[in-house]
């Protein structure tokens, strides 16, 4: 069974910074890995995906997300933060063949002015 | 096209109340899917539909019953709801076919049992 850890529980980045949430995930395929945001009391956002080609991918909202298969990681990163990016960041993976996603525990960015 | 749509938003039950969240998508898609989500945990996978007629358990389906009578819907069943299943649950469904297929959420239901 595929699992995903996101080792942060909280980060908190000074606006302007740049911005690196990590998510290590176990599969023991081609994983079909994605990243989504969640603003308080609001739904899921689809931020980016990774399901094959290009290891580096673009996204929403300026962010963007390596694969890296030699580390079972899928860093999600951003140059530049903005406050109004504060919110909730969850990693997930889904399986071959199977239609739902294992989440991670998520990362709750805070922005500093 | 509306997505995927749930109601109600906000509900609070007492201890062994039942109810039903319910789940809509007009979207023809095969596959639906409920999750929960509690602080720090993430979200975890309750049960999950391929198709009308064929349901099966996610990671954490105690408490829960579903059913999956038509492409469209896919209403979670609480029989007797307990305070540990003060949450908030996320419907998801995605077509059928290739190898993995992206997911679209709905809004969500935020429920509290006292």
């Amino acid at each position: 069974a595929q699992s995903v850890t996101q080792p942060d529980i909280h980060i908190t980045v000074s606006e302007g910074a740049s911005l690196e949430l990590r998510c290590n995930y176990s599969y023991g395929a081609t994983p079909y890995l994605f990243w989504y945001v969640q603003s308080p009391g609001q739904g899921l956002q689809l931020l980016l995906k990774y399901f094959s080609g290009d290891t580096l991918v673009q996204g929403i909202k300026g962010f963007e997300a390596e694969f890296k298969r030699s580390q079972s990681s899928f860093n999600l990163r951003k140059p530049s933060v903005h406050w109004s990016d504060a919110a909730e960041y969850f990693c997930a993976v889904g399986a071959t063949g199977y239609s739902t996603l294992t989440f991670g525990k998520g990362t709750m960015l805070l922005v500093s002015p | 096209n509306a997505g995927v749509t749930q109601t109600p938003k906000f509900q609070v039950l007492k201890t062994g109340q039942s109810m039903t969240l319910q789940c809509a998508q007009d979207m023809n898609h095969e596959y639906m899917s409920w999750y929960r989500q509690d602080p720090g945990m993430g979200l975890r996978l309750i049960h999950y539909s391929v198709g009308a007629g064929i349901t099966d358990q996610g990671e954490v389906p105690n408490g829960y019953n579903v059913s999956r009578s038509t492409t469209e819907d896919f209403p979670l069943r609480l029989l007797s709801a307990a305070p540990s299943q003060t949450s908030v649950y996320f419907c998801a469904s995605s077509y059928r076919g290739a190898d993995y297929n992206e997911q679209f959420f709905g809004p969500g239901t935020r429920l509290t049992v006292l």
